[in-house]
């Protein structure tokens, strides 16, 4: 199974806010500000969304924010748009032997 | 523009071998860190290995001892040598560029698919 733990799925109608939470412990997630978000569309190439747990690369829409709280790290999507859904993964800096770990995917339904 | 193109993905039967490889343009391979993340079909991702700048290199445990990562500066080019494949080694290879001063991926490759088979 994967390092961090996310739920497996999430939905929301269009104009919602929904939350993916990504868990781990003490020495990635809780360890260091190197938390990541991708997003991801069915035979593409990962996308960073967030990147040291609140910064938006540009062009990022600003309806993505990140946040952590402990071990536990959370993307919000505000204002749902169907372009939206797509699979959402987490990644953290762990440090030592495998230095990043991901987690298994969020799969996002727009309603 | 940056771009990552990787290629050499195949089919190969359990214990041999298969070298991949992504030519970057738009930046200098040798004064980034590059990274391979692998995701086997429908799972999700896994990082596999890193090599600094200073030409350090990390790898996961699963693939520790039979992969190697290097690059050819001359060619702008990052490989991963895979060794004493698996059939859990089938995945689609990504190549991807962290940012500087920060453990994120802000540029990746299409990816190469490897398929380990009898």
């Amino acid at each position: 199974q994967s390092a961090l733990t996310q739920p497996a799925s999430v939905s929301g109608s269009p104009g919602q806010s929904i939350t993916i939470s990504c868990t781990g412990t003490s020495s990635d997630v809780g360890g260091y500000d190197y938390v990541s978000w991708y997003q991801q569309y069915p035979g593409r190439a990962p996308k960073v969304m967030i990147y040291d747990v609140s910064h938006r690369p540009s062009g990022v829409s600003n309806r993505f924010s990140g946040s952590k709280s402990g071990n536990t790290a959370s993307l919000t999507i505000s204002g749902l748009q169907a372009e939206d859904e797509a699979d959402y993964y987490c990644s953290s800096y762990r440090g030592t032997n495998t230095l990043v770990v991901f987690g298994g995917g969020t799969r996002l339904t727009v309603l | 523009e940056v771009q990552l193109v990787e290629s050499g993905g195949g089919l190969i039967q359990p214990g041999g071998s298969l070298r991949l490889s992504c030519a970057a343009s738009g930046f200098t391979v040798s004064d980034s860190y590059m990274s391979w993340v692998r995701q086997a079909p429908g799972k999700g991702l896994e990082w596999v290995s890193v090599i600094y700048r200073g030409d350090n290199t990390y790898y996961a445990d699963s693939v520790k001892g039979r992969f190697t990562i290097s690059r050819d500066n001359s060619k702008n080019t990052l490989y991963l040598q895979m060794n004493s494949l698996k059939v859990d080694d089938t995945a689609v290879y990504y190549c991807a560029r962290r940012k500087s001063t920060t453990w994120t991926f802000d540029y990746w490759g299409q990816g190469t698919l490897v398929t380990v088979s009898s």
